[in-house]
């Protein structure tokens, strides 16, 4: 089963715009959520992360928004720009860092 | 890419053939893990190990065996390689100070 689920698939913002990409989980045993960016013929790269003791956090123009009760978070991206045009990928710790990732969500940030 | 390099970064084999990827740090980490992305799927866990000869199933480690006699190499080997296991293999390590999880460059494997 998909232990994470992200949405929407793909996403298509104007330069200037907030781009959102939500995930939701089951495991409450998840203690760490990252997320990362990947280019094409990239390896991820850990853009931003948050534990669940902490609502929001917020570094540069990327936000991530923690909601504990309804197992949910997402990722803002402010003031979007095309070089944001990536794929985006949620996760969670299963424990000793063993992550479980989201389907990931392309990001197209329109000029 | 955090100090890891992977080999070979691409290849192509025939079904049937066994085939072993490498991937390399320098960061001297004891946590090593290797996923593969499909589309659909994200990445999901191979197999992971918490140090030499210290390796452990991941959620799909079926047709999957891994390796590690030293700390810097973390060896994949698929048996006998099958054309669903067409994918892309990333190596990942984690940094013991901060949790954080670097990954390699990635190996694009087709079997045919």
């Amino acid at each position: 089963q998909q232990q994470v689920k992200q949405s929407p698939q793909s996403l298509i913002v104007q330069k200037g715009g907030i781009s959102i990409i939500n995930c939701a989980y089951e495991n409450t045993a998840f203690d760490y959520f990252p997320w990362y960016q990947q280019f094409p013929g990239k390896g991820p790269a850990l853009l931003i992360a948050i534990r669940p003791d902490v609502s929001e956090k917020k570094e540069g123009r990327f936000t991530i928004s923690f909601n504990k009760s309804a197992k949910q978070f997402s990722l803002h991206i402010m003031d979007s720009q095309p070089g944001d045009s990536a794929t985006y990928f949620c996760a969670a710790d299963q424990g000793a860092q063993k992550l479980v990732f989201g389907q990931g969500t392309r990001l197209t940030i329109n000029p | 890419d955090a100090g890891i390099t992977q080999s070979p970064r691409h290849k192509v084999t025939e079904t049937g053939t066994p085939v072993t990827l490498r991937c390399h740090q320098t960061e001297n980490h004891r946590y090593m893990y290797w996923y593969r992305q499909d589309p659909g799927h994200g990445l999901r866990l191979i197999h992971y190990s918490y140090g030499v000869k210290d390796t452990d199933k991941g959620e799909v480690s079926d047709g999957y065996s891994v390796s590690r006699s030293k700390t810097e190499d973390f060896l994949l080997t698929l048996e006998s390689a099958t054309s669903s296991q067409t994918s892309v293999y990333f190596c990942a390590i984690t940094d013991p100070s901060s949790y954080e999880q670097y990954f390699g460059p990635g190996t694009r494997l087709t079997v045919t």
